[in-house]
């Protein structure tokens, strides 16, 4: 099965700065590739997504890439403001094998105002 | 409330008690499953349900019980408990295994 590895499991940055956290996945077959973003006392919620069909994906101020030959795909932050203290949890899955999503261990990342 | 519901959001039961946690989808998906989230492991896959049918159990002890009735609703049935089990249980759904999946708000389970 998939194995999704993520890291850094905790992050700190100064407001304003930008953030990037990193994932890793196993299996070669897997083509899709989700964030979430988790806040405190609240239901992760799915913030951005990218196929394997692109290598680049941007809304506003997140952005993911993937790399396919790597096995890699990250997210970035960038101007990052203080409602962006969260837990941010990757995952991937094969759409094509229906294999259900594979998360990672999450990263906590705290925003210093 | 539209979306993914969990209840109830918050119990606190003895290590003898039986209770059920309840999780009932509106999105009209077909996949559902149990998460445990805790300060040791972030988020851990319990049980797995695909048009109904159990499709993964995660080692999971026999003291949860899931139950899928049919693919809106999903229950969660505990019974002699342990302390090390509190956490928040959260219920997750998707249109098929591979989508996006949507939680519920979770219970947050103390266990005395």
């Amino acid at each position: 099965g998939e194995n999704v590895e993520q890291h850094p499991s905790t992050l700190s940055v100064q407001e304003g700065d930008s953030a990037v956290i990193k994932c890793t996945y196993s299996d070669s077959a897997s083509n899709y590739f989700p964030w979430y973003k988790q806040e405190l006392g609240k239901r992760p919620q799915l913030i951005i997504d990218i196929r394997s069909n692109v290598g680049e994906k941007k809304d506003q101020r997140i952005a993911v890439t993937l790399n396919k030959t790597a096995k890699h795909f990250s997210l970035h932050i960038t101007e990052t403001q203080p409602e962006d203290s969260a837990v941010y949890f990757c995952a991937a899955s094969n759409d094509f094998g229906n294999e259900k999503l594979t998360f990672g261990t999450g990263t906590r990342l705290t925003i210093i105002p | 409330e539209t979306g993914v519901t969990q209840t109830p959001r918050h119990l606190v039961m003895g290590m003898t008690n039986k209770k059920s946690l309840k999780c009932e989808q509106h999105l009209g998906h077909n996949a559902m499953y149990w998460y445990k989230q805790s300060a040791k492991k972030p988020l851990e896959l319990m049980f797995v349900y695909n048009f109904k049918e159990q499709t993964e159990n995660n080692s999971v002890p026999s003291r949860f019980s899931p139950e899928c009735p049919n693919s809106s609703h999903l229950f969660l049935h505990l019974h002699t408990l342990q302390p090390e089990d509190s956490a928040l249980y959260l219920c997750a759904s998707s249109r098929l295994l591979a989508d996006t999946q949507y939680f519920g708000p979770g219970t947050r389970l103390t266990v005395l």
